[in-house]
């Protein structure tokens, strides 16, 4: 039973439009929210989080909504560009997260010139 | 700037053998994971540790073990290699106020 769906495995945006990758969770007790971006061949790198207290974070082009009520949550990258073109996982933890992330599918996104 | 250093980054086994996958911090971070990702699947966690001595099963443990003697250290072993644990390995490590930072991979392939 997936506890964090990316229901999108993939996602084409133009250039310089706004790219939302959307993910959804099932489980009530995560209270910390991450994504990561993930280019072939390489390890995922940190992105940008929020914490279920929140319900918006943003870092310079890229923002995170978090909506609890409907267990779902969205990144954007306004304005997308080409470099933005890789694997985003949507994570998520309970209690700390010592005992590890639990990561959906993934959402393979392709910025076109 | 290492950051966390996985070796080998490519091997390749034969079905029945065994094969010891390390994973380096130099973040002095308290916690170390391993997980694997497979095509459509995402990454699962295989083995995690909370601190030095101390290992715990994740979501697909079966068929690995891990030992953490080190806290810079974790190793991930497969004592008899099937076809089904070819997959890409990632050993990240985090501590209680910082994110998970991940290594470059880990691709190993079980003929």
């Amino acid at each position: 039973d997936q506890q964090v769906k990316q229901n999108s495995p993939s996602l084409s945006v133009q250039e310089g439009r706004i790219s939302i990758l959307n993910c959804d969770y099932t489980n009530s007790m995560f209270d910390y929210f991450l994504w990561y971006k993930k280019y072939p061949a390489e390890g995922p790198t940190f992105l940008i989080s929020i914490s279920s207290i929140k319900d918006k974070n943003e870092d310079g082009r890229f923002t995170v909504f978090l909506n609890k009520s409907a267990k779902h949550l969205s990144l954007h990258i306004v304005p997308s560009q080409p470099g933005d073109s890789a694997v985003y996982f949507c994570a998520a933890y309970s209690g700390g997260g010592a005992d590890g992330l639990t990561f959906g599918k993934g959402t393979h996104l392709i910025i076109q010139p | 700037n290492a950051g966390v250093t996985q070796t080998p980054k490519f091997r390749v086994l034969k079905t029945g053998q065994s094969m010891t996958l390390l994973c380096a911090q130099d973040m002095n971070h308290e916690y170390m994971y391993w997980y694997r990702q497979d095509p459509g699947m995402g990454l699962r966690l295989i083995h995690y540790s909370v601190g030095e001595g101390t290992t715990a099963k994740g979501e697909v443990p079966d068929g690995y073990n891990v030992s953490r003697l080190k806290k810079q250290n974790f190793l991930l072993g497969l004592e008899s290699a099937a076809p089904s644990q070819t997959s890409v390995y990632f050993c990240a490590s985090s501590s209680v106020d910082t994110e998970a930072f991940f290594g470059q991979g880990t691709r190993l392939t079980v003929v």
